[in-house]
């Protein structure tokens, strides 16, 4: 049974970095295929992806993002931890992992934590 | 903006059947597969279809996924009130370096 759960602050004062970890079990990080992923939600509006993780330590980044982003993983600890540096109030909103899984021919996000609700302001 | 381009709402009325569109391009719908996750209200996103038209283990066959070029589908068949939920389409873009593109998410109310 594959479970993640984000933890972090819920609380970020603009500027400062964003640190978020995501725990995960049922599944390695060292198994070739396997990757975790990071998308967000502002308030009231869509999922937006931010960042994925491959099992080969590969990473993609969202274009618009990649600047500020930093996606790592600690496989010992099942762990994948997200940064975003110099937050701003737009970076509000709830902040999920999800897993990499293989559907019948292609990957998706097959299951995902219950997120975690940043806020940033001062 | 969203890459994929989705209805904001759709509507239907119980046991009817509705259908929500997704909109891409080469680079995305046009080259890989399509997913679906429906996001009850406060709840986080779950996997609906995959692979264009793949249900997951446990997910009804009321639901069911089609593509055709760089555009996607989404049809519920027989409508039910806990059907009511925002709908995401997904793709694999192949653009830059790569990455992940969402649609803007269409709101399903059940009348």
């Amino acid at each position: 049974q594959i479970t993640l759960k984000e933890s972090g602050p819920t609380l970020v004062k603009p500027t400062q970095t964003l640190t978020l970890t995501c725990t995960f079990s049922g599944f390695s990080l060292t198994t070739i295929g396997a990757g975790v992923g990071w998308i967000r939600q502002p308030p009231g509006k869509a999922l937006e992806w931010l960042a994925l993780l491959y099992w080969d330590d590969d990473k993609r980044y969202s274009p618009s993002l990649k600047s500020r982003l930093t996606i790592t993983k600690d496989t010992s600890k099942s762990q994948v931890v997200l940064s975003l540096t110099n937050v701003d109030p737009v970076d509000t909103g709830t902040y999920y992992c999800a897993h990499r899984g293989w559907g019948r021919k292609s990957w998706t996000f097959d299951y995902w934590g219950q997120g975690i609700l940043v806020t940033v302001s001062s | 903006q969203s890459v994929l381009t989705q209805p904001p709402s759709a509507s239907g009325t119980p046991g009817q059947r509705v259908t929500i569109s997704c909109s891409g391009s080469s680079s995305n719908i046009g080259s890989n597969t399509v997913s679906w996750f429906q996001q009850l209200p406060g709840t986080a996103p779950k996997l609906l279809i995959s692979d264009d038209d793949q249900r997951p283990s446990g997910v009804p066959d009321r639901f069911s996924g089609s593509k055709s070029g760089t555009s996607a589908s989404l049809a519920i068949s027989g409508l039910q009130s806990e059907d009511e939920a925002d709908y995401y389409c997904a793709a694999w873009d192949d653009s830059l370096n790569g990455y992940w593109v969402f649609g803007g998410g269409t709101k399903l109310t059940v009348l």
